[in-house]
C-alpha cells in the first residue's frame, strides 16, 4: 500500500527564509503526490501535484515540489516565507483512486 | 462551479448520543470520500462511494459508524453512540471519478467535539 512520511511536526521559519518540508514516499508503482495546505478552521486547499509529467511542479502561492525517485522524495519548499503562510500542510499520495496522507506539518512564520 | 457543502460546521455533543453530518459533492462528481482527521494528525479515510455503491469501507468502525449516498449525490455519515475519541474533524471529498489526474476537493469539514 502507497503512504508517505512526514518529519517534523512543527516547523518555525523566519518571515523571507526559505520554507523546505519534507515528504518521502512508499509506493509499488509510479506514484501520483499531493501537498495540501490547510488553513485554520478550513478544509484542504491543494497546493500542486505531481502526476509524472514534469519532475519539478510549481503550485500556487510561490510553493513548488520536486519528485526524485532515486530518493523517494517529494519535498516542498517556498524560497521566501511570508506570515500568510502560516498553516498546516500535507502530503499525500494517491493509490486505489484514493489519497494517503502523511502527519502534517504545522508552519509557525515569525516576524 | 460550486464546492463540496458539508454542514454542520460545529457540533458538540455528549457521549453515547448520536450525531450526523451531511455532504453534497460537486455536481457531477461520481466518487465520495469521508475522512477523519484527529487533532494533530492526518486525515484518515473513512470510508469511499462510487455513485451510491461502496468501494471501500475497511477503516469504518462499523459498530458505530454507518454512511450512506442512496442517490448517488449527498451523503450522510452517522456516529451512534459517539465516545470521546471521535472528537474530530469530518472531512468530505468528491473526485469526478477517484482518478487522480482528475484531482480531489475537499469540503471546509465538521468539527465534532464529544464531551
Amino acid at each position: 500500500a502507497q503512504s508517505v512520511t512526514q518529519l517534523g511536526s512543527h516547523v518555525s521559519v523566519s518571515e523571507g527564509a526559505l520554507v523546505l518540508l519534507r515528504c518521502n514516499y512508499s509506493s509499488s508503482v509510479p506514484p501520483y503526490l499531493f501537498w495540501y495546505v490547510q488553513y485554520p478552521n478550513q478544509g484542504l486547499q491543494l497546493l500542486l501535484k505531481y502526476t509524472s509529467a514534469a519532475t519539478l511542479v510549481k503550485g500556487i502561492n510561490g510553493f513548488e515540489a520536486e519528485f526524485k525517485k532515486s530518493e523517494t522524495s517529494f519535498h516542498l519548499t517556498k524560497p521566501s516565507a511570508h506570515m500568510s503562510d502560516a498553516a498546516e500542510y500535507f502530503c499525500a499520495v494517491s493509490g486505489n483512486n484514493r489519497l494517503a496522507f502523511g502527519k502534517g506539518n504545522q508552519v509557525v512564520v515569525i516576524p | 462551479e460550486a464546492g463540496v457543502a458539508q454542514s454542520p460546521r460545529y457540533k458538540i455533543i455528549e457521549k453515547r448520543q448520536s450525531v450526523a453530518f451531511w455532504c453534497n459533492p460537486i455536481s457531477g462528481h461520481a466518487t465520495l470520500y469521508w475522512y477523519q482527521q484527529i487533532l494533530g494528525q492526518g486525515p484518515k479515510l473513512l470510508i469511499q462511494f462510487q455513485n451510491n455503491g461502496v468501494v471501500d469501507d475497511s477503516q469504518l468502525p462499523k459498530d458505530r459508524f454507518s454512511a450512506e449516498r442512496l442517490k448517488g449525490v449527498d451523503s450522510t455519515l452517522k456516529i451512534q453512540p459517539a465516545k470521546l475519541e471521535d472528537s474530530a474533524v469530518y472531512l468530505c471529498a468528491s473526485s469526478l471519478d477517484g482518478n487522480p489526474e482528475s484531482g480531489y476537493t475537499f469540503g471546509s469539514g465538521t468539527r465534532l467535539t464529544v464531551v
